[in-house]
C-alpha cells in the first residue's frame, strides 16, 4: 500500500490564482481530513469527509473548498490564493472517525506571493 | 475547541539521554495520539493512547485521562529521534466530533551525537 499520497510536493502561487491540492489514499478508509500547518504551530483542521459525497468544515475552512466523489480521493481547492494561505498542507485518513488512528500524507508546501 | 498544551517547547539532549514530554488537555478526550514530525516534515503516528500505557521499543506513553494529561517517554535517545513531537486529541463525550483532532504546538527535540 502507498498509504496517503499528496501532489504536488511544492507550489508557488501568485495572489488571486487558484489551484487544487490532490490527496489519494489506497487503504479504503472512510474518513479523510485536510489540515494546514503554519510555522511553529500545530496542525489545524480545514475540512473533513466521513465518506463519498459527505464533507464538513473544520476549524479554518475560509478560502477553501473540498469535494469527495470517490472513497480514494479528497481534493482541496483554493479559489483565490492569498498570502495568509502560505502553509504546509497535510491530508490524512482513517478507517472510522472517532477513536481511530489517523494516517498522514507527506504534505504539500504552498507559497503565495 | 479543546485546548492542548505541550511542554517543554524545546528540548536539547545528548545522545543516550532520556526525556519526558508532556501534553495537557482541557477537556475529556476519547482519542489521543502522539506524532513525530521528522526533519523532512513527514508525520509519523507513534501511539494511539486515549488512556493507559503503551510501549514501542525505546518509546513509551502514558495517558491519565481523569487528570487530563499524557506523557511521552524517550529512552536512550538517538540523533534520529530529532524532530517535533505533537500531541493531538479528539474531544470526548457529548462534544465528540467525528475524529476531529486538535493539535498542540509541539515539542522541538534536538539530539546531538
Amino acid at each position: 500500500n502507498a498509504g496517503v499520497t499528496q501532489t504536488p510536493k511544492f507550489r508557488i502561487l501568485k495572489i488571486g490564482q487558484s489551484m487544487t491540492l490532490q490527496c489519494t489514499q489506497d487503504m479504503n478508509h472512510n474518513y479523510m481530513y485536510w489540515y494546514r500547518q503554519d510555522p511553529g504551530m500545530g496542525l489545524k483542521l480545514i475540512y473533513y469527509s466521513v465518506g463519498a459525497g459527505i464533507t464538513d468544515k473544520g476549524e479554518v475552512p475560509n478560502g477553501y473548498n473540498v469535494s469527495r466523489s470517490t472513497t480514494e480521493d479528497f481534493p482541496l481547492r483554493l479559489e483565490l490564493a492569498a498570502p495568509s494561505q502560505t502553509s504546509v498542507y497535510f491530508c490524512a485518513s482513517s478507517w472510522g472517525g472517532k477513536q481511530e488512528t489517523q494516517y498522514f500524507g507527506p504534505g504539500t508546501r504552498l507559497l503565495v506571493l | 475547541g479543546i485546548q492542548v498544551e505541550q511542554s517543554p517547547p524545546d528540548l536539547i539532549l545528548q545522545e543516550g539521554a532520556n526525556s519526558t514530554l508532556r501534553c495537557n488537555f482541557s477537556d475529556s478526550v476519547n482519542n489521543l495520539q502522539w506524532f513525530h514530525q521528522n526533519p523532512w516534515g513527514q508525520l509519523i503516528n507513534l501511539f494511539y493512547i486515549p488512556s493507559g500505557t503503551k510501549q514501542n521499543g525505546r518509546l513509551s506513553a502514558t495517558t491519565v485521562a481523569t487528570e487530563r494529561y499524557s506523557l511521552l517517554y524517550i529512552s536512550s535517545s538517538q540523533t534520529t529521534d530529532s524532530g517535533v513531537y505533537f500531541c493531538a486529541v479528539e474531544r470526548g463525550g457529548r462534544g465528540s466530533t467525528l475524529g476531529r483532532l486538535y493539535f498542540g504546538r509541539g515539542t522541538q527535540l534536538t539530539v546531538w551525537p
